[in-house]
């Protein structure tokens, strides 16, 4: 199984600072048949369910905000947060679809 | 408008069962993979299982292999998820998940979850 593992735990950050999330897989996520890192980001408000926000590693989802990217390749992976706005405080997880069982990492909680 | 909609969590006895449900619209159902992915109770997301789109493929977590069993109705338009010999800690909020079919491997629409509590 390839397991997940984020750091920080959690983070606060002053709005309109930067925050930065850092993930790591246990095995390499990148596929070279497609040249896709099967890599995503999901951010979770209380109460409610996950939001897809990055996937392959570093492409958007329609209609995220630009002020959230994500980098990195194989085992490693970035999502950053350019400028904290008060509507960004939740729970970010990264998540591995590149072989089954799909795992997720402990996720981390930003708030500022 | 993608809309999922969970059914069919409540209160079971250790040892007990319980069949979920989800109803899908707003979308091709039967060209979707399917998934259910729970979250205990102030926890992280763990994937439960997978279905591909004519249902004749299916995959599970060790955690729930031999217990669970997902299925799908695609004339419904409906996802299920067969727990059985469930155990306290099952208990958490069961999410379905749309896996579209254009190859991002990403889970792009989640329902709003139904709670499935595990208590004698």
């Amino acid at each position: 199984d390839i397991v997940m593992t984020q750091s920080p735990d959690s983070l606060a950050v002053s709005l309109g600072e930067r925050a930065t999330i850092n993930c790591k897989s246990s095995q390499s996520v990148f596929s070279s048949s497609t040249n896709k890192n099967y890599l995503t980001w999901y951010q979770q408000k209380p109460g409610q369910p996950p939001k897809l926000l990055i996937y392959w590693a570093s492409t958007r989802e329609y209609g995220v905000p630009d002020r959230f990217s994500g980098s990195g390749s194989g085992t490693d992976f970035t999502l950053t947060i350019s400028s904290l706005q008060a509507e960004d405080v939740a729970v970010y997880y990264c998540h591995q679809y590149y072989s089954v069982p799909l795992t997720f990492g402990p996720g981390t909680k930003v708030d500022f | 408008e993608v809309q999922l909609v969970e059914s069919g969590g409540g209160l079971v006895q250790p040892g007990g069962s319980l069949r979920l449900s989800c109803a899908a619209s707003g979308f091709t159902f039967r060209s979707c993979w399917m998934h259910w992915v729970r979250q205990a109770p102030g926890k992280g997301l763990v994937w439960v299982s997978r279905i591909n789109p004519d249902g004749s493929n299916t995959d599970y977590a060790d955690s729930v292999k031999g217990r669970f069993t997902i299925s799908r109705d695609n004339a419904k338009n409906t996802l299920y998820l067969q727990m059985n010999s469930l155990r306290a800690e099952d208990t958490a909020v069961y999410y379905c998940i749309r896996d579209p079919v254009d190859g991002r491997r990403a889970f792009d629409f989640w329902g709003q979850g139904t709670m499935v509590t595990v208590s004698s």
